[in-house]
This record gives structure tokens, sequence and C-alpha cells, in this order.
């Protein structure tokens, strides 16, 4: 089985630009989380959506928004981009959403610039 | 609320030496689901462990051991005669219900030669 890919992997915007990452889970996995994950940070929870919907959301301005399409891949955006959102994007997929364990891509780093 | 606590930032040891990571977690569900993972130097999260919250029986995978006591709210993992492989940042993650996967801060294990 094809593990959880992100694309792109690196990016390199300025500051006001947006952005979309994107996410395809491992196959059969409908539940898919985005996570930020910077030095003095660490793991921070961005999103959850599962079929399509979201079901949970962190501590993150609305410039962070994301979704989920009938395949279960996701796109996470960032709009007005700030320096303050240089991080590594991480997505993760699980089964059974709550219980199984989360297996994660390799993540986007994102500079701005 | 749901919280995981890795009071431990960074640990250092010498090759051959044994580890014990500590993971403090809280949580008002009964149904919880405790995991650990590995993030070494190349940045992708790597699965460890997976335990539920009815299962107490201590785990162990080679050189890997988990620690799970109710009593304490604690899953604690140890690593036996320590090789630079081991270096990297490791997570302690709680799960339940509905609520997102919540990460603890990392500890960052150096393995010296």
């Amino acid at each position: 089985k094809a593990g959880v890919t992100q694309t792109p992997r690196y990016l390199i915007k300025t500051r006001g630009q947006q952005v979309t990452l994107s996410c395809s889970p491992i196959s059969g996995h409908r539940s898919v989380s985005w996570y930020q994950q910077t030095p003095g940070q660490g793991l921070q929870f961005l999103f959850e959506y599962f079929s399509e919907t979201q079901r949970n959301k962190g501590n993150f301005p609305g410039r962070f928004s994301g979704r989920q399409f009938s395949n279960s891949r996701s796109e996470m955006n960032v709009s007005t981009l700030e320096l303050g959102d240089s991080a590594l994007y991480l997505c993760a997929s699980s089964f059974r959403r709550g219980v199984d364990e989360q297996f994660f891509g390799p993540g986007t780093r994102l500079t701005v610039l | 609320a749901q919280k995981v606590t890795q009071a431990q930032t960074e640990i250092s040891v010498v090759e051959k030496e044994d580890v014990t990571l500590d993971c403090v977690y809280e949580t008002r569900d009964t149904t919880y689901y405790l995991f650990w993972y590995k993030q070494p130097p190349s940045g992708e999260l790597v699965f460890l462990i997976r335990r539920n919250s009815f299962d107490e029986q201590n785990e162990i995978s080679g050189r890997y051991s988990w620690n799970f006591q109710k009593s304490t709210s604690s899953f604690n993992f140890t690593i036996t005669a320590s090789q630079v492989v081991d270096s990297a940042v490791y997570f302690c993650a709680l799960s339940s219900g509905n609520n997102d996967m919540r990460f603890g801060a990392g500890t960052r294990l150096t393995v010296k030669p």
C-alpha cells in the first residue's frame, strides 16, 4: 500500500500570497488530519476531515482552511500569508477516526519571505 | 480537556545506555488510545505503538518497551541498549471519542557514540 503523499514538498512564497497544499491519504483511509509543526510550537492541530466533513478544528485563524474530496484526498489553503506561517505542514490519515493510529506524510515545508 | 505532557524536552545518552521517555496524559474519557511516534532527522513521523485504555499489559518489541499505568496516567517508553539510530524526537499522543489526536511537545533524544 502506498503511504500518505503530500505535494508539493517545498514551497517558497512571499507575504500576502496564498498557498494550497495537497494530501493523498492511504487507500481506504477516510480520516485526514493536518498539523503545523514549528521549532517553537511543536505539532499544532489544524483540522480533521472525515467523509468530506470537517470534524474538528484547531485554534488557527480563518486564513487557514481546508476541504476533503469524495476520494478522501484533502487540500489545505492559507491565504494572506504571514512570516509566522513558515512551518512544516503535515498531513496524516487513519482508518477509524479517534481510534486508529495516524500515518503521516513527509510534509510540505513552507517558507514565507 | 485532553492533554499530553512530555516533561523531558531533551535527553542525551551514550550508546548502549537504557533510556526512558516519560508521558503523562489527561482525559475524562474512559475509552481512549495512546500512541508513540518517532520523528527522525529526516522529518517524517513514524508510528511506533498504539494502546487502548482497557489493555494495561506492557509491551516489548525488540529493544523498545512500553509501560502503561492507568493509576498514574502514564505511558512511558523505554529504549534498551540505545543506538545512534535511535536519535530522534519522540512524541506521545492521545486520542478519544470525537476529539482530535493530542500530541505532547516531544522529547529530543540524542544518542552519542
